[in-house]
C-alpha cells in the first residue's frame, strides 16, 4: 500500500463547476499538508499548505484535513480554463521528507 | 519569496556527453534539496536528497556514478548526467527545502528539459 494515495484522472469538468480533489494516506503521523499544481512542462507550485485538521481558504482555493479519517481535499470553486493542470498533494512529519501523491490531471472546459 | 531557479531550461546533447544542470535558490538558504524526475503525465519520482556540505542520499535504483550530485553551497546543487544516452531523455526538476521553524516546504525549481540524441 501506497503512503500516499491519489486518483490521477483525468479530471474533466465545465467551466464554473466546483471541484474536488482527494488524497489519502496511511501515516497517522503526518502533520503537515501541501497541494501543489503543475502545468504541463513546469515545475510544480505550492497552491496551500495546512497543519493538521481542519480548513483552510485562500480566493477560490479551499484546502481540508480529516486527519481522523486520513483524507485530505482540495476544491476549487467557479473553476476557470486556466486551472486545468495536474494537482499533487504532498504531506510531511513536520521534516524535510515529504511524500507525494502521483497527482489528478483536471481539465476545466470552456 | 521562495523562488527557485534552475539552468538551463532545456538542454539537446549528444549520446556520451555529459550534461551539468544547476538549481538555485533565489532568496532562502536551502541545507536540503532534491532532485527528481519525471516521465510525461507520470508523477515525480524523486532521485537523490542532496544536502549541502555532504555527500548525497541517492534512492533505490538511482545510479550514483551516472547522476553525480554536488551541494556545494547553500543555495546551489548541481546535477551532473553523465555520458548520457537516449533513455535519460526527460524532465529533470529540484526543489528546495525551507525550513521555518517547524514546518519544512518545498518549492520546485521551473524543470530542465534533457533530450540526448
Amino acid at each position: 500500500q501506497k503512503e500516499v494515495e491519489q486518483d490521477p484522472g483525468p479530471l474533466s469538468v465545465p467551466e464554473g463547476a466546483i471541484v474536488s480533489l482527494n488524497c489519502t494516506y496511511s501515516n497517522s503521523a503526518f502533520q503537515y499538508f501541501m497541494w501543489y499544481r503543475q502545468y504541463s512542462r513546469k515545475g510544480p507550485e505550492l497552491l496551500m499548505y495546512t497543519y493538521s485538521s481542519g480548513n483552510k481558504e485562500d480566493g477560490r482555493f479551499t484546502a481540508q484535513v480529516d486527519k481522523s479519517s486520513k483524507y485530505i481535499s482540495l476544491f476549487i470553486r467557479d473553476s476557470q480554463p486556466s486551472d486545468s493542470a495536474t494537482y499533487l498533494c504532498a504531506m510531511n512529519t513536520g521534516g524535510f521528507k515529504t511524500i507525494f501523491g502521483a497527482g489528478t490531471r483536471l481539465f476545466v472546459k470552456a | 519569496g521562495a523562488v527557485v531557479s534552475q539552468h538551463p531550461s532545456r538542454v539537446i546533447c549528444k549520446s556520451g556527453t555529459s550534461v551539468k544542470i544547476e538549481c538555485r535558490s533565489l532568496d532562502f538558504q536551502a541545507t536540503t534539496m532534491f532532485w527528481y524526475r519525471q516521465f510525461p503525465k507520470q508523477s515525480l519520482m524523486l532521485m537523490a536528497t542532496s544536502n549541502e556540505g555532504s555527500k548525497a542520499t541517492y534512492e533505490q535504483g538511482v545510479e550514483k556514478d551516472k547522476f553525480l550530485i554536488n551541494h556545494a553551497s547553500l543555495t546551489l546543487s548541481t546535477l551532473t548526467v553523465t555520458s548520457a544516452h537516449p533513455e535519460d531523455s526527460s524532465f529533470y526538476i529540484c526543489s528546495a527545502n525551507l525550513a521555518a521553524g517547524s514546518t519544512d516546504t518545498q518549492y520546485f525549481g521551473p524543470g530542465t528539459r534533457l533530450t540526448v540524441l
